[in-house]
Formats: structure tokens, C-alpha cells, sequence
């Protein structure tokens, strides 16, 4: 069956470092993936989008990579913040179980805190 | 410019009750959803409506209904609820136009709790 993954439910690193986020996907082959952050008691919102024909996509201190090969896209902070302290989820689409159409579907999502 | 807003922002709910939860966007989006999100299981698609007058199933439709009979609204009902639907809701909306890439807007969410 179809499945994402991301790396590990909490991830602490010290400000000014880079923090890289993991997902991974099974038995698919997605159009794109984009990434959200997500605050407590908030939504979730739109950070970056990546194509299947795009290796890299930057946006200020973001960056995504998309390795359809390893079926995976890595996410990173460079010069981290506590401000970027979030869950940080990624979502690709899916088929839904029924078959009948694709949806965007998320990952359980990744809580980064960046420590001061 | 609102957005998504949803209603009510928190609502603790008898088991057996019947509840709706509003959802309307502001931005003209043709496609709007209805995810749940509990701890540990992420965002799960509820249903979903690619158009005013049109719905769909998602991962998670049993014990939920929807209407979609303009472009701006789509309300979620619970027409009998039971203890495990207490969750946190997010309506969201997107222009499934803009290019196929479905980049979707989330409202803040209402936390509903079933006793």
C-alpha cells in the first residue's frame, strides 16, 4: 500500500545549525510534494512545493530536494531559529483507498524545536 | 482578506448528538476538505468537493456528511456522534486550477470533544 513517512516525531537541534527533515514514500510515484509548518492550535501552512522533474527547490532559508529514485525529499532550515520551532509535515498525492480519485495526502509530521 | 473560518472554534458534545461544523472560505476556491488530525495519525481526509455541487469520500468518511451547495461553504455534519470522533478539525480550500499543484489553505481548526 501507499505510505509516507517522516523521519522521527521530534526532532531538538541548537540554534544557528541546520535542521534537516526526512520523508519517504512507498509504492508510488508522486506528480510533487510540498511541505507545511504547522503551530499549535493553527492550521497548517503552505511552505514550499517541489515538481518529480525538480531536484531542488530554495525559498530564503529553505530548501527542499526531491530524489524520486530514493523516493524521498529532505527538508532544511539553515541558520535555524527558535522561531522555526514547529511540526513540520509533508504531503504528496495519494490515491485514496477507494481508488477513485488522488488527494493530498500528509505525513504524521515532524516537531522541530530549536533550542536558544 | 479572512481566508477560511471556521465554526465553532471548540465544542464539548453528548455522544449521540448531532452536530455541524461551518467551514466558508472567502477566496473563491472551486476545491474544499475536511481533514481530522489525532495525535500520532496526522491529517486524515474526511470528504472532500472538487466544485459547488459535487463530493467526495475520503480516508476517513464513516459517521460524517458534507454539502457543498455554493462555492464558499461546506459544512461538516455528524449526524450521531460517538466518543471517538473527538479530534481536532481543519476545514481547507484550494484553487485546484492553479496548475494541478493543489496547494491547500487551512482554517485554525475547531477542537471538538464527544463524552
Amino acid at each position: 500500500s501507499q505510505k509516507i513517512e517522516q523521519n522521527s516525531e521530534a526532532l531538538n537541534i541548537q540554534e544557528g545549525k541546520t535542521a534537516t527533515l526526512t520523508c519517504n514514500y512507498t509504492n508510488y510515484s508522486p506528480a510533487y510534494l510540498q511541505w507545511y509548518r504547522q503551530d499549535p492550535g493553527r492550521g497548517p501552512v503552505f511552505l514550499l512545493l517541489i515538481r518529480e522533474n525538480e531536484k531542488e527547490k530554495r525559498k530564503e532559508r529553505l530548501k527542499v530536494t526531491f530524489d524520486t529514485t530514493l523516493k524521498q525529499s529532505l527538508f532544511h532550515i539553515t541558520a535555524s531559529q527558535p522561531a522555526d520551532s514547529a511540526t513540520y509535515l509533508c504531503a504528496l498525492d495519494l490515491s485514496l483507498p477507494s481508488g477513485s480519485a488522488r488527494q493530498l495526502t500528509f505525513g504524521s509530521g515532524t516537531q522541530l524545536t530549536v533550542l536558544p | 482578506i479572512a481566508g477560511i473560518t471556521q465554526a465553532p472554534t471548540s465544542q464539548i458534545l453528548a455522544a449521540g448528538r448531532r452536530m455541524t461544523l461551518r467551514c466558508t472560505q472567502d477566496m473563491r476556491h472551486n476545491a474544499m476538505y475536511w481533514y481530522r488530525q489525532d495525535l500520532g495519525l496526522g491529517l486524515r481526509l474526511i470528504h472532500y468537493s472538487n466544485t459547488a455541487g459535487t463530493t467526495g469520500k475520503g480516508e476517513v468518511p464513516d459517521g460524517y456528511s458534507v454539502s457543498r451547495a455554493n462555492t464558499d461553504d461546506f459544512p461538516l455534519t455528524l449526524a450521531s456522534a460517538v466518543p471517538s470522533q473527538t479530534s481536532v478539525y481543519f476545514c481547507a480550500s484550494s484553487d485546484s486550477t492553479a496548475g494541478g499543484t493543489d496547494t491547500q489553505y487551512f482554517g485554525p481548526g475547531t477542537r471538538l470533544t464527544v463524552l
